[in-house]
């Protein structure tokens, strides 16, 4: 097996609401990435984990809290967001260098996104 | 970070083979040279990398060059379903865990 699975697919929610984004591998990866991706621009790195710690924050706003309760999931807990929020979020994964927990010379996968809409 | 660059847009033929170039003049000893598309409406695919040799697999080739400043992404035989824009990456010990995409170039493929 070697997909990301995200879900949902699709999700429209509102400025005040509090909703969750999940992504699943089970490729024994070790090293799990969200990113986002506004139309016509690269993905853009928020977080990464590596062995289930927070390795890597790329400044993200708290209104984005990311979450690995094990090797296999990845959650990004959403709240209080905006409307320049909306944007197609990605999950990856990929294998890590054992001693250093570094990602480096190896595939990552990438799921197909969850397409979020803040209204 | 270390840095690519890589033209904004391409157009080719199909059936007939595309090079894309990147250059990173940057690049350090441990990094490796990674290549990834997105097809539109579609998750990042990895298509190939490499550290210092030339690397072949069924989808691409690799030519990286001695200096490694510079690499070229070779599809063979371009079809209409190879359109889309293709990021060069580099990941190493510099970069930690990141995979860090640039602005890539988009390929089209006229029929």
């Amino acid at each position: 097996d070697t997909e990301v699975t995200q879900t949902p697919k699709h999700l429209v929610m509102g400025m005040t609401n509090k909703k969750s984004l999940k992504c699943e591998q089970h490729m024994g990866h070790r090293a799990m990435y969200w990113y986002k991706q506004k139309a016509k621009k690269p993905p853009e790195l928020m977080f990464v984990y590596s062995y289930e710690k927070l390795s890597i924050n790329e400044s993200v706003p708290s209104r984005f809290s990311p979450e690995c309760p094990n090797s296999s999931l990845l959650n990004l807990h959403l709240h209080a967001l905006q409307p320049e929020d909306s944007a197609l979020y990605l999950c990856a994964s990929s294998q890590v260098e054992g001693a250093t927990g570094i990602t480096r010379g190896t595939e990552a996968f990438f799921g197909q996104g969850t397409r979020l809409t803040v209204v | 970070d270390a840095k690519t660059t890589q033209p904004n847009s391409m157009e080719s033929n199909e059936e007939e083979p595309v090079h894309l170039p990147c250059n990173h003049s940057t690049i350090s000893g441990t990094d490796y040279i990674h290549w990834y598309r997105q097809l539109p409406s579609q998750g990042p695919e990895y298509v190939i990398h490499g550290l210092t040799s030339n690397v072949n697999n069924r989808m691409a080739s690799l030519a990286i060059a001695e200096d490694r400043k510079s690499s070229t992404l070779i599809l063979h035989r371009a079809t209409l379903r190879d359109a889309a824009v293709y990021y060069c990456i580099l990941t190493g010990y510099s970069s930690a865990s990141k995979i860090i995409f640039g602005s890539g170039t988009r390929l089209s493929i006229r029929p």
